[in-house]
């Protein structure tokens, strides 16, 4: 089946430190590949977005690039922010089959320290 | 529109008693999700609809869980003779058709305690 696989946290940096969350998945299908992001309190938001190989999806200054040839969706961003301090979930969907239900990946608490 | 929305935000019931959940999706979207999530763990997958038909459930979906959508637009579901396994986080998830890449859009969640 399909499974999303993140790197295990909590992560704890200092404010304008750079951020690497890893993320690796296995389909059964050719996926589109997602970060989540989901404050304190909230519901899960949209971070950002690839529909496949090679794309980079971006937003708020966080980057992903969909690489098939080591299933990975790693999400970066060059300077963090304390307002950057949530859990982030890598997720995979795959279009014409399973009906776009999406699989997730456990979470990754980030904390940013002033 | 406002986005997704779910009712209640919380719910704390007694272990054995029947507790009922809303959906409001994003007008325009024919497509909805149920899914769970507990501490420390990603959302799964419970169940979804396409306009007000019931296309796949889990296996997560035991008999005590019932999930409707009537005419198409808002969702309710249902959980019987609750068990303290049942406490969770339960999300709702709408999304268009019609597109490849299937992005949903979360609404805030119930939080389920089952004392």
């Amino acid at each position: 089946g399909d499974s999303v696989t993140q790197m295990e946290g909590p992560v704890t940096l200092s404010e304008e430190a750079f951020l690497t969350i890893n993320c690796t998945y296995t389909a059964t299908g050719y996926p589109s590949l997602f970060w989540y992001v989901q404050y304190p309190g909230e519901g899960l938001q949209l971070l950002l977005k690839a529909t496949k190989a090679d794309d980079k999806g971006s937003n708020k200054g966080f980057e992903a690039t969909y690489r098939k040839e080591t299933t990975s969706f790693h999400l970066e961003k060059g300077s963090v922010q304390v307002s950057d301090s949530a859990v982030y979930f890598c997720a995979l969907s795959i279009a014409n089959t399973n009906a776009g239900k999406s699989t997730f990946g456990d979470g990754t608490t980030l904390t940013v320290k002033p | 529109d406002t986005g997704v929305s779910q009712d209640p935000r919380h719910k704390i019931t007694k272990r054995g008693q029947n507790v009922t959940f809303r959906c409001d999706p994003i007008s325009e979207h024919n497509r909805l999700y149920w899914y769970r999530q507990t501490l420390g763990q990603g959302p799964e997958f419970l169940t979804y609809f396409q306009n007000e038909a019931q296309l796949e459930k889990s296996r997560l979906l035991s008999d005590r869980f019932s999930a409707e959508r009537p005419k198409g637009s808002f969702s309710t579901l249902e959980i019987q003779r609750t068990e303290q396994g049942d406490s969770a986080m339960y999300l709702c998830a709408s999304s268009e058709t019609g597109t490849t890449t299937y992005e949903q859009y979360f609404g805030p969640g119930t939080r389920l305690t089952v004392t």
